[in-house]
């Protein structure tokens, strides 16, 4: 692994399943992050994590759970999909978050609710 | 509330050079980054200012005035790959991005 993997690359999922997408990174990074990009807005956060075992909500919680077991993974769960939440979903990583860093994404997951 | 500005498209032609504005409000400032993302591929980073002033990084240049809360990136000699969008976003008080919606840049021929 180099950096950060994302999977599935892409899915279509009916409305009202459980989803989780997987993220994990390699380069021993505090910080990790889950945005969602959509056509004509910014990226957007979604949740957050600090540190292994400490998590944040962003801007756009509702609907989306994360989970940080240890350093390298941060999953995120959509507990009961609706198409709203059809969207791409980035992670992405930084050495921390309380500093000045850049952050490194993943190449993505192309979600489509139904 | 918090609001980034950046055009949404712009066309600028090979070998040429093109200037793309940011203005931002934010709730305190932290930095400003610029990022590049290929249609279909993730974002990646480009530059980060902090300071008032000009940062130059080869063909890419970023300027910043934190009074006037303005930033631009400026890309000389363009070449066909530098088609992306590209994206503006301020570090604020709480150390989270704010993110601008992107311009995407077209270059011709």
């Amino acid at each position: 692994i180099a950096g950060i993997t994302q999977a599935p690359t892409s899915q279509i999922l009916a409305a009202g399943r459980r989803m989780t997408l997987r993220c994990t990174q390699d380069m021993r990074h505090n910080a990790m992050y889950w945005y969602r990009q959509d056509l004509g807005l910014g990226l957007r956060l979604i949740h957050y994590s600090n540190t292994a075992g400490t998590t944040g909500k962003g801007e756009v919680p509702d609907g989306y759970s994360v989970s940080r077991a240890n350093t390298d993974d941060f999953p995120l769960t959509l507990a009961s999909a609706v198409p709203s939440q059809t969207s791409v979903y980035f992670c992405a990583s930084s050495d921390s978050i309380s500093q000045v860093n850049e952050q490194f994404f993943g190449p993505g997951t192309r979600l489509t609710v139904l | 509330g918090q609001n980034i500005d950046q055009p949404t498209e712009m066309t600028a032609t090979e070998g040429a050079i093109v200037q793309i504005n940011c203005t931002y409000q934010t709730s305190g400032f932290n930095g400003l980054f610029w990022y590049q993302q290929h249609a279909g591929e993730a974002p990646t980073f480009l530059s980060y200012n902090v300071l008032d002033g000009l940062e130059e990084k080869g063909r890419f240049s970023s300027f910043l005035s934190r009074s006037k809360g303005y930033s631009y990136l400026l890309l000389k000699e363009l070449q066909m790959k530098d088609s992306a969008s590209y994206l503006c976003a301020v570090l604020d008080s709480n150390y989270q991005l704010i993110w601008g919606a992107g311009t995407k840049l077209i270059i011709k021929p």
